[in-house]
C-alpha cells in the first residue's frame, strides 16, 4: 500500500483481555518502530524490527507486551492480561532502512485507539 | 539518555500572526533533530529535519527551525500562520551515532489558528 497500515483503528476490550494490533508497513521499508501515546504525550518508543527481528526492545513496560515480525514485513503488538493503563493509541512506523540517516525518517501510520475497560 | 522538551502545550494564534515554538533537547553528544505534525484526525507526518550542515532547516508548508547548539534549541518557526496548520506539532530527537538510533518525542505543542 502507500503508506503503513494499521488495523483495527479502534480495539476496546476488557481488562485481563488478551489483544492483537497488526502493522503492515511500507512495501520495502526493512525497519520497523512501534510507539506507545498517551493522551497529552508524545509518542513512546516500545520496540525497534531491523527485517525479521527485535533489535530494540527495551521500549517494552513489561513482559506482557510482546510483538513479533515473522517475515520481516507484517508486525503484530500482542498484549497480555489487558490493564486499564494499557490504554493508548498504538503507533507504527517504518522507515527504508535505519542507515545511512537520509534514510531513517519514519514515516507513521494512523494508529490503532486501544480502551481498556 | 535523550528527552526532549516543548514548553508551549497549547498556542493560540490569529490567521497571519507568525509562529515560534520552543523546542529543547538533552543529550550528550551531536543529535538529529525532527518536527513532526499531526492535523485533526491525521497521521504523524514529518515537517522539516535535520541531520548536520545548515543549521536553518526549511521544511514543507513554509515552515523552517533554526538548530542552535549551545542553547540545545531546535525552534520551529512561521512568518504568518493560516488556518489549515492548526495541528499538535512534535519536536523529536535521536543520537547522530552509527547504527540505528532511537527517537524521543516531546509532549507536543496544540496549536490553534483563528480565521
Amino acid at each position: 500500500g502507500a503508506g503503513v497500515s494499521q488495523t483495527p483503528s479502534n480495539k476496546v476490550t476488557e481488562k485481563g483481555k488478551y489483544v492483537e494490533l497488526r502493522c503492515d508497513p511500507i512495501s520495502g521499508h526493512t525497519a520497523l518502530y512501534w510507539y506507545r501515546q498517551s493522551l497529552g504525550q508524545g509518542p513512546e518508543f516500545l520496540i525497534y524490527f531491523q527485517g525479521t527481528g527485535a533489535a530494540d526492545d527495551s521500549g517494552l513496560p513489561n513482559d506482557r507486551f510482546f510483538a513479533v515480525r515473522p517475515e520481516g514485513s507484517v508486525s503484530t503488538l500482542k498484549i497480555q492480561r489487558t490493564e486499564r493503563g494499557d490504554s493508548a493509541v498504538y503507533l507504527c512506523a517504518s522507515s527504508l532502512s535505519p542507515l545511512p540517516k537520509a534514510k531513517n525518517i519514519q514515516y507513521f501510520g494512523a494508529g490503532t485507539r486501544l480502551s481498556v475497560l | 539518555a535523550q528527552s526532549v522538551s516543548q514548553h508551549n502545550h497549547h498556542v493560540i494564534l490569529s490567521e497571519a500572526a507568525s509562529l515560534e515554538l520552543g523546542c529543547n533537547y538533552s543529550y550528550g553528544g551531536t543529535v538529529n533533530l525532527f518536527w513532526y505534525v499531526q492535523y485533526p484526525g491525521q497521521h504523524l507526518q514529518l515537517l522539516l529535519k535535520y541531520f548536520s550542515g545548515d543549521p536553518l532547516v526549511k521544511g514543507i508548508k513554509g515552515f523552517e527551525a533554526e538548530f542552535i547548539k549551545s542553547k540545545f534549541s531546535f525552534n520551529l518557526r512561521k512568518p504568518s500562520v493560516q488556518w489549515s496548520d492548526t495541528a499538535e506539532y512534535f519536536c523529536a530527537v535521536s543520537p547522530n551515532s552509527g547504527g540505528y538510533q532511537k527517537v524521543t518525542f516531546g509532549t507536543g505543542t496544540k496549536l490553534q489558528v483563528i480565521p
